[in-house]
């Protein structure tokens, strides 16, 4: 496609249920990023895929979050037991190599909201 | 743990007026720094990207300097249109492996009044 592509835009859950957030980054990208955007803590880094290497999950906020990459290209983003505060616009970004003068692509994001 | 912090978080000015977007790190040890555009209920579009060992690096009627040592990056915007109008962010990668995990600043909202 033209550019990345999230899905759904947005997604209202109650508390204690299950999410899933999907991710079409831009096709040979070969990163894929997830980031969150919330009104108290701004633009977080959540997970990180390059390549076939072993994903960075160093700032997934606790073990409810999870995500993989399948095939190297679309990926999914899974909240087990949202909680209120995991209301925020979740980000995806791709480029086409780790980053060396390679600019992210961002989606529109999806926007959840956990009542 | 780095920092990024972007001051004034608001601003409003003439369309016509120069804009002068700051952004400043607290480790100098990064790799890149990255300037971005976000519309409201959209993902955010890059606009400049400037390498640790460039000063700056220029797109159209933008220009964007980086001093690391001192820990700043100031985003100039020439002639400023309505369609200027945005959230400005700023971010940075602390090393090349890290790849695009970037540390953002909270953003500069800016209106340009027509």
């Amino acid at each position: 496609g033209a550019g990345v592509s999230q899905s759904p835009s947005n997604k209202v859950t109650e508390k204690g249920k299950d999410v899933e957030l999907r991710c079409d980054p831009i096709s040979g990208h070969t990163a894929l990023y997830w980031y969150r955007q919330s009104l108290g803590q701004g633009l977080e880094f959540l997970i990180y895929f390059q390549g076939n290497s072993a994903p960075d999950k160093s700032g997934l906020p606790s073990d409810r979050f999870s995500a993989e990459r399948t095939g190297g290209s679309v990926s999914t983003l899974t909240i087990q037991r949202t909680q209120q505060e995991d209301s925020a616009v979740y980000l995806c970004a791709s480029s086409p190599s780790r980053g060396e003068g390679s600019p992210l692509h961002f989606g529109n994001g999806t926007r959840l909201t956990v009542t | 743990k780095q920092e990024v912090t972007q001051i004034p978080a608001a601003l409003s000015v003439p369309e016509g007026e120069n804009l002068v977007l700051n952004c400043s790190f607290t480790d100098s040890a990064i790799y890149n720094l990255q300037w971005f555009r976000q519309d409201p209920g959209k993902g955010l579009t890059s606009l400049l990207l400037i390498q640790s060992s460039q000063r700056e690096q220029t797109s159209g009627r933008l220009n964007a300097s980086l001093d690391k040592s001192s820990g700043r990056s100031t985003l100039y915007i020439a002639a400023s249109q309505p369609g200027d109008s945005a959230t400005y962010l700023c971010a940075v990668s602390r090393y090349k492996a890290a790849g695009n995990k970037l540390t953002f600043g909270g953003g500069t909202r800016v209106l340009v009044k027509p």
